[in-house]
């Protein structure tokens, strides 16, 4: 059974740094895309980032560029997001999520979420 | 800045059918955009319905479609169950960035 296991949530300081991490397990995990997808409170989904299987490529959305780092240890079976300069903004429910098997099945499975609120 | 527009909310009947839209603001969806929907139910955590316009994962259920209509992507449940009141979301692919759309509020009364 697929498995997606988010922490590294917490409260952090506006200009603070965080790193979220996605433990899996259950399937082949070097074999699959991620994805980070995050939730305000209250409010949609936003598609943040996302990382190849071999961890040679990554895309960012526009919001996070060159604050958010992507990447994975395939080793340890874990996706991390290393967010920094934060913002009251980022304020959200992170998940991560495996692309499916199936040709352009972005979002196949997802973890619970972590929360992470920016504030002082 | 692509703006993914579904409907804000829909009410449907028990045993009804209802189809959820989903709109892009550089024109109109096609399968080159490979729409994929998801469910999401208050406190849990999104679930995949369908990708590739209307492919549909193991755990989706029979009632649930995706489709292109008239230059949007689609997204039909008929013969609705209770269960099925929640948060509709579709997602877009712009080559090589990904957009929500805002959501659709499916009440089953």
């Amino acid at each position: 059974e697929v498995q997606l296991v988010e922490s590294g949530g917490g409260l952090v300081q506006p200009g603070g740094s965080l790193r979220l991490c996605c433990a899996a397990s259950g399937f082949t995990f070097s074999r699959h895309w991620m994805h980070w997808v995050r939730q305000a409170p209250g409010k949609g989904l936003v598609w943040v980032s996302r990382m190849s299987g071999d961890e040679s490529r990554t895309k960012y959305a526009d919001s996070v560029k060159g604050r958010f780092t992507i990447s994975r240890d395939n080793a340890k079976n874990t996706l991390y997001l290393q967010m920094n300069s934060l913002r009251a903004e980022d304020t959200a429910v992170y998940y991560c999520a495996r692309e499916g098997l199936g040709y352009y099945d972005w979002l196949f499975s997802w973890g619970q979420g972590t929360l992470v609120t920016v504030a002082s | 800045q692509t703006v993914v527009t579904q409907e804000p909310s829909l009410t449907v009947s028990p045993g009804g059918t209802v189809t959820l839209t989903c709109a892009s603001s550089s024109g109109a969806v096609t399968s080159g955009y490979w729409p994929n929907w998801f469910q999401q139910k208050p406190g849990q955590a999104p679930r995949a319905l369908i990708y590739n316009t209307s492919n549909k994962h193991s755990w989706t259920p029979a009632r649930f479609s995706g489709s292109l209509l008239g230059g949007k992507a689609a997204l039909t449940l008929s013969g609705v169950q209770p269960e099925d009141e929640a948060e509709y979301y579709c997602l877009l692919y712009y080559g090589g960035d990904w957009v929500f759309g805002g959501g659709t509020k499916l009440t089953v009364l």
